[in-house]
């Protein structure tokens, strides 16, 4: 059971350069979240998806991008990057309708964008 | 949403208890209270949960304070792998279930 998967995990790129990253989750959650981390603060929510063809925007969404075409995979796409989007990029998931279950994170995609 | 006060960091001493505390004093009566932890360059990873009555799991226990305006987290013997961050964070029963993170408290264990 692999829990949720983020590829890739590291990535440098160049200000105006695009960008998807993929999260994947086997354990068939309905709600699935991007969120980022910048140095020495918690984490923040960009987007959103509580189902297969759904998104919403989180607390910072701009500049960002996300899609939901299968139940298992959730990808945030950068159109075009800016070094202020230089952070650690989590992925999470979480059951429906147990409220109260827990979330089950990846380990992170560490962006910087030069 | 609701939010959560911790302090910022805590020390403790391998092997003896650890007492995290969180304050939530604009909590609803249908918020679950939710601690995560996140260990040196990995994402965060859930340790226990709570709504009103004490908890306690394998990783460690949740007092609740009876006016839910407050709780503890409590690891019964702290190890070096406890040193992460904690966040106490307050997750609605309605809606998207969002969890909105704090700075949380950051645990240095002594060896």
């Amino acid at each position: 059971n692999a829990g949720v998967t983020q590829t890739p995990k590291f990535r440098v790129l160049k200000t105006g350069q695009s960008m998807t990253l993929l999260c994947a989750q086997d354990m068939n959650h309905e709600y699935m979240y991007w969120y980022r981390q910048d140095p020495g603060m918690g984490l923040r929510l960009i987007h959103y998806s509580v189902g297969e063809g759904t998104t919403a925007k989180g607390e910072v969404p701009d500049g960002y991008n996300v899609s939901r075409l299968k139940k298992q995979n959730f990808l945030l796409g950068l159109e075009s990057a800016a070094p202020s989007q230089t952070s650690v990029y989590f992925c999470a998931s979480t059951e429906i309708g147990v409220r109260s279950y827990g979330y089950t994170f990846g380990s992170g995609t560490r962006l910087t964008v030069v | 949403d609701a939010k959560t006060t911790q302090p910022n960091s805590m020390e403790s001493n391998e092997e003896e208890p650890v007492h995290l505390p969180c304050n939530h004093s604009t909590i609803s009566g249908t918020d679950y209270i939710h601690w995560y932890r996140q260990l040196p360059s990995q994402g965060p990873e859930y340790v226990i949960h709570g709504l009103t009555s004490n908890v306690n799991n394998r990783m460690a226990s949740l007092a609740i304070a009876e006016d839910r305006k407050s709780s503890t987290l409590i690891l019964h013997r702290a190890t070096l792998r406890d040193a992460a961050v904690y966040y106490c964070i307050l997750r609605p029963q309605t809606g998207a279930n969002n969890l909105f993170f704090g700075t949380g408290t950051r645990l240095t264990v002594i060896p």
